[in-house]
């Protein structure tokens, strides 16, 4: 079936520094990519819908200037915390819509530690 | 707002007994319905999905689920468990074009 990568799986950094986080589609194109946040022992919750070419649509409560989403080509989405901070350790998972079936896949996820 | 419910936080059962992990969902509309498994630190992979087509959806690894309309309930079953389906369970709906809205997960502990 269809791969999505993602990378790192897990990143250990330090307060204030920023991180990115890549999600690419290995065997297809996908327009539309999606990243979601989990919390220890609790659910997916969504935090953007980026398509390819253009601005990442951001959920309530989601700061884009924190959170910034770069769809810049249909294999390769990317997330970058900003001045990151101990409450945005987290674990990170991104989607990927094929452009031909629509259906999703999903990466095996970025463990952030921040210390 | 669609929504699912996952009515159980954690599920224990002994190896080679059934399994039965509920969820029920909140649609205006014909509603389409997912389970996914999450091994720990990993990804999601899709078990089965229910899109107005048949009511009983056959996935991966033996497990299955009934879409019920008139209990709009989604309930994800396997008749015997294995060692290896411990994991957390989601049960998801689609609030539109690929968007996903999960439940709020339930650990599945499988004791031999």
């Amino acid at each position: 079936g269809a791969v999505v990568s993602q990378h790192p799986s897990r990143v250990i950094c330090k307060s204030g520094t920023s991180v990115k986080i890549e999600c690419r589609s290995l065997d297809f194109q996908a327009t539309t990519m999606f990243w979601y946040r989990q919390f220890p022992k609790q659910s997916l919750m969504l935090m953007a819908t980026s398509n390819e070419g253009s601005k990442a649509t951001y959920e309530q409560g989601v700061e884009k200037d924190k959170f910034l989403i770069n769809h810049a080509s249909l294999t390769l989405s990317t997330l970058t915390v900003t001045s990151a901070h101990p409450e945005d350790s987290s674990f990170y998972i991104c989607s990927a819509a094929s452009g031909g079936t629509g259906e999703l896949f999903f990466g095996e996820g970025s463990r952030l530690t921040v210390l | 707002a669609q929504s699912v419910t996952q009515l159980d936080s954690h599920v224990s059962v002994s190896e080679g007994t059934p399994v039965l992990l509920r969820c029920n969902y909140s649609s205006s509309y014909s509603p389409s319905l997912f389970w996914y498994v999450q091994h720990p630190n990993k990804g999601l992979q899709l078990l089965l999905k229910y899109t107005s087509a048949a009511t009983l959806v056959k996935g991966i690894n033996g497990f299955e689920a009934e879409f019920k309309k008139s209990e709009t309930s989604f309930h994800l079953t396997k008749p015997s468990a294995h060692m290896s389906d411990a994991a957390e369970y989601f049960c998801v709906v689609s609030e539109g074009f690929q968007k996903l809205v999960f439940g709020t997960g339930t650990r599945l502990l499988v004791s031999p």
